[in-house]
């Protein structure tokens, strides 16, 4: 166990709709990190967040967003979902920059039907 | 040019073997060498990061780092059937971006 927790575990859903991806990191850390993991494009970086502040940004479509609380949880939000955002999306979370030891969550299984 | 390229496999090698498994990528820039072991319906579970060039050993693995052919391997000796997971190798910058760019993974069986 990472000590990361996501929720849900799976989610089915419809093309059209929004939903929200829940990341609780382990205890500590400030950075969250999103990944989407896909068949054919492997883990692609989405978003980090330190300590509240969005720090970094990868090819997270603009129907994506993230946050982070003051808890250092974060969510992130998925919507107008098509077919093709179908992937596991995991959180990440690390005690420090450089990021040498991130440790992911279980992911959340999205199929969008 | 994918910056990160990874044999997807899958690999098939019986209890004991020597496994290697290999990353190529084009930034130069890249300073920090990760592998990460992935089970079926798991997360990634970080095995062990280098920086720079050079060797590191933890156990039955040894990370290598070839800086000057973009070239980094993961060694596993006497393999076990436990080792039967997807092994993904990743890589960051020194500064700037805390980003983690994958190769798509390895799917690694060892079969008792």
């Amino acid at each position: 166990d990472s000590g990361v927790t996501q929720t849900p575990k799976h989610l089915i859903t419809a093309t059209g709709q929004r939903v929200t991806l829940r990341c609780s990191p382990r205890s500590g850390d400030l950075s969250v990190y999103w990944y989407q993991q896909s068949l054919d494009q492997g883990l692609q970086f989405l978003i980090q967040y330190y300590n509240g502040e969005e720090r970094a940004k990868g090819n997270i479509l603009e129907r994506f967003s993230a946050q982070q609380f003051p808890d250092l949880h974060s969510e992130l939000n998925l919507s107008s979902l098509e077919l093709g955002d179908s992937a596991l999306y995991f959180c990440a979370s690390s005690p420090r920059e450089p990021n040498t030891e991130a440790f992911f969550g279980q992911g959340t299984r999205l199929t969008v039907v | 040019q994918k910056e990160v390229e990874q044999d997807p496999g899958p690999l098939s090698v019986p209890e004991g073997a020597i496994v290697s498994l290999n990353c190529t990528y084009s930034n130069s820039a890249f300073q920090y060498f990760m592998w990460y072991r992935q089970y079926s319906r798991k997360g990634p579970e970080l095995l062990m990061y280098t920086y720079s060039s050079g060797n590191k050993e933890d156990g039955r693995f040894t990370a290598q780092v070839d800086k000057s052919s973009k070239y980094i391997s993961l060694f596993i000796r006497d393999s076990q059937p436990s080792d039967s997971a997807t092994y993904l190798c990743a890589m960051k910058l020194q500064g700037g971006s805390e980003k983690l760019v994958f190769g798509k993974g390895t799917k690694l069986t060892v079969n008792p």
